[in-house]
């Protein structure tokens, strides 16, 4: 069965400073791989998404995700956090093998101060 | 605007009565989704459909029903809601270009769901 584990109820960073939202998944065949950021009220936006090809993703507001299929983890970074970067994180996997079933993660907040 | 619109955005009532949560997409996409959010699990999938008259049990289908008698439309059924139902609601759909893993899907604003 497919799994995606946040091991970070929160992460704090002070704005300006970069920000990494981790993520690591367990899957049978090949993974496909999803960012999504939940803000108060709203429902989930997709940031960014790995499928094949280049280990390193570019997504939306200057967010990026690094694939590392040994440590089987898809990490989010930006390299400098805003405070309007504060929100609920969520990671996401496909397997392959597994059809259409989509499993997210528990989520991590993340609280940029000023 | 490309949109999923969940109806009602929030809801209180009681065990037993039956209950229907409305989902409609504008985007003409072939697959839709039912999640519910509850603190520290994320989100589970409830129910899914891949077209219409075409759904499938997603982890956490227990107390739930679905319909896909439209392309457009995908409600939420719950016949007899019990407490432990009380979560907030999302609904959610995506293009199928051949293969539906790879795309993403596109969420509703989620309705908060309380039973007594």
């Amino acid at each position: 069965a497919q799994s995606v584990a946040q091991p970070e109820d929160q992460v704090n960073v002070a704005e300006g400073n970069p920000l990494t939202v981790k993520c690591t998944y367990s899957v049978s065949g090949n993974p496909y791989l999803f960012w999504y950021v939940q803000y108060p009220n709203r429902g989930l936006q997709f940031l960014l998404k790995y499928i094949t090809g280049d280990n390193l993703v570019k997504g939306s507001y200057g967010f990026e995700a690094e694939f590392n299929k040994s440590q089987t983890s898809f990490h989010l970074k930006k390299p400098s956090a805003l405070v309007s970067d504060s929100a609920l994180y969520f990671c996401a996997v496909r397997d392959e093998a597994a059809g259409n079933k989509l499993t997210f993660g528990g989520g991590t907040r993340v609280l940029v101060k000023p | 605007e490309a949109q999923v619109t969940q109806n009602p955005r929030y809801l209180i009532t009681v065990t037993g009565k039956k209950l229907t949560v409305t989902c409609s997409q504008n985007m003409n996409h072939e697959y839709m989704s039912w999640y519910r959010q509850d603190p520290g699990l994320g989100l589970r999938q409830i129910y899914y459909s891949m077209n219409v008259e075409v759904t499938d049990k997603g982890d956490v289908p227990e107390g739930y029903k679905v319909s896909r008698k439209e392309k457009r439309n995908f409600p939420l059924i719950l016949e007899s809601p019990s407490p432990n139902q009380t979560s907030l609601y999302f609904c959610a759909s995506s293009q199928d270009r051949g293969s539906v893993s790879n795309q993403p899907q596109h969420f509703g604003d989620g309705t908060r769901l309380s039973i007594l």
